[in-house]
């Protein structure tokens, strides 16, 4: 199975920083990683597939990079409604793996 | 807009047996792959199983493998996971969940609002 592995676990920012988060692969997979978006007792939301295409609706701070092994979310300035936990997930080949999560709180 | 509504989650006893139901709505449902993923209360998100469109090929994880058995009624709009010989660690909300083709491979872009299923005794 491919091992998803995100960094960091958690981290504290303010509104308006820039925040990057990273996932890595086990093996390579392309551009077949996407990102999503969950807020506490809420389902999660998709925000990126193919590594860098938005998802409809999803405001354009995000964006995602790379290829093969290592990928990166970025907020280019992050808002309160951002604050939440974020997974990235390969779908390159099955079983479908995720990444233990990012959880972005309020400094 | 693509509208996805599950139900069945509740208590059961370890060993017991649930099935889950996943209504789909505003979009074309035989045309799309069709997944669960789970939660594990304050845990991250785990890939269940998944079917295909037309053929109906299934995948699962080997968390479930023997156990959980996903299924689709293309008149009824309607993916199903029946789960048997349940255990303490299967407890979690479970997410419907459509899939988009794009570029030769599925990728989730719609989830449904999930359904809690708790096994204890």
């Amino acid at each position: 199975d491919i091992q998803m592995t995100q960094s960091p676990s958690s981290l504290s920012a303010s509104v308006g920083d820039r925040v990057t988060i990273t996932c890595r692969a086990s093996q390579g997979i392309s551009n077949y990683l996407a990102w999503f978006q969950q807020k506490p007792e809420k389902a999660p939301k998709t925000l990126i597939y193919a590594a860098s295409t938005l998802q409809s609706g999803v405001p354009s701070r995000f964006s995602g990079s790379g290829s093969g092994t290592d990928f990166t979310l970025t907020i280019s300035s992050l808002q309160p409604e951002d604050f939440a936990t974020y997974y990235c997930q390969q779908y390159d080949f099955y079983p479908r793996t995720f990444g233990g999560g990012t959880k972005v709180e309020i400094k | 807009e693509a509208h996805l509504l599950e139900s069945g989650g509740g208590l059961v006893q370890p060993g017991g047996s649930l099935r889950l139901s996943c209504a789909a709505s505003g979009f074309t449902f035989s045309s799309y792959v069709m997944s669960w993923v789970r939660q594990a209360p304050g845990k991250g998100l785990e890939w269940v199983a998944s079917i295909s469109s037309s053929y109906g090929s299934t995948f699962y994880a080997d968390s479930v493998k023997g156990r959980f058995t996903i299924s689709r009624d293309d008149s009824k709009n309607t993916l199903n996971l029946q789960m048997n010989s349940l255990r303490a660690e299967d407890t979690a909300v479970y997410y419907c969940a459509r899939e988009l083709l794009v570029i030769a491979r599925v990728v989730i872009d719609y989830w449904g609002q999930g359904t809690l299923v708790t096994v204890s005794s």
